[in-house]
């Protein structure tokens, strides 16, 4: 599965834009970006998936450009409980043999006030 | 209703004693697994079920044995516990084996060997 580089924290303010970029220059042709949200002492949450181009729903925006080689998950107008790990996954397409998360560092969001 | 439960939430127990850790989806999921997150926060995958059949089987020590008695239950047995078996266990499941389905995860449960 191909790496995934983000950063290891971010701090915003509360009604903030918050955009999280992460590299992924190795992705294969049948990776999707998928990113998942985990708050202390819960597990991953997924938030959001994509192919390419955009893809919006109630909870992010993700933008990957038309080389793939990266991607931004956009949180519009955080509050406090946005507070969270954030992970970027590139994930295998349709294998067969099995579908295997392969999470990095993730990325630290702190919200404050 | 909880969609992925796991217990129990924490668990303390001593080197050398045996545990079990129970996994439930209610959500009608093909595929469950059980991942591990140390105390450094990586998460890594241990075990992958589909329908009951082992499909994913990480370099993870014998000790550690999953048990999915049917499509809705995934549970993992250790033996032997180990001081560095302490971690967050956690379980979840997809639809499928396809990498568009997202993952619902449990909220973990806290292995704590002393």
């Amino acid at each position: 599965l191909a790496k995934t580089t983000q950063p290891i924290s971010m701090d915003s303010y509360e009604g903030q834009e918050v955009n999280i970029t992460c590299s992924h220059n190795n992705i294969a042709t049948n990776d999707y970006i998928t990113w998942y949200q985990q708050f202390p002492s819960q597990g991953p949450r997924f938030i959001i998936q994509g192919y390419k181009t955009k893809v919006t729903n109630e909870v992010a925006s993700l933008f990957i450009p038309a080389d793939r080689k990266s991607s931004t998950l956009s949180l519009p107008r955080v509050s406090l409980s946005d507070t969270a790990v954030y992970y970027c996954l590139s994930t295998g397409g349709l294998t067969g043999g099995g579908n295997k998360l392969t999470f990095g560092t993730g990325t630290q969001l702190k919200v404050e006030l | 209703d909880t969609a992925v439960s796991q217990t129990p939430k924490y668990l303390v127990t001593q080197m050398g004693n045996d545990k079990s850790i129970k996994c439930e989806q209610n959500l009608g999921h093909d595929t469950m697994y059980w991942y591990k997150q140390d105390s450094k926060k990586f998460l890594k995958i241990m075990f992958s079920y589909n329908n009951k059949e082992l499909i994913i089987n990480e370099t993870v020590p014998n000790r550690f044995s999953p048990k999915s008695p049917d499509k809705a239950h995934l549970n993992l047995h250790i033996n032997s516990l180990e001081l560095g078996d302490s971690a967050v266990y956690f379980c979840a499941s997809s639809p499928g084996t396809a990498a568009n389905y997202g993952y619902t995860f449990g909220s973990g449960t806290r292995l704590t060997v002393v």
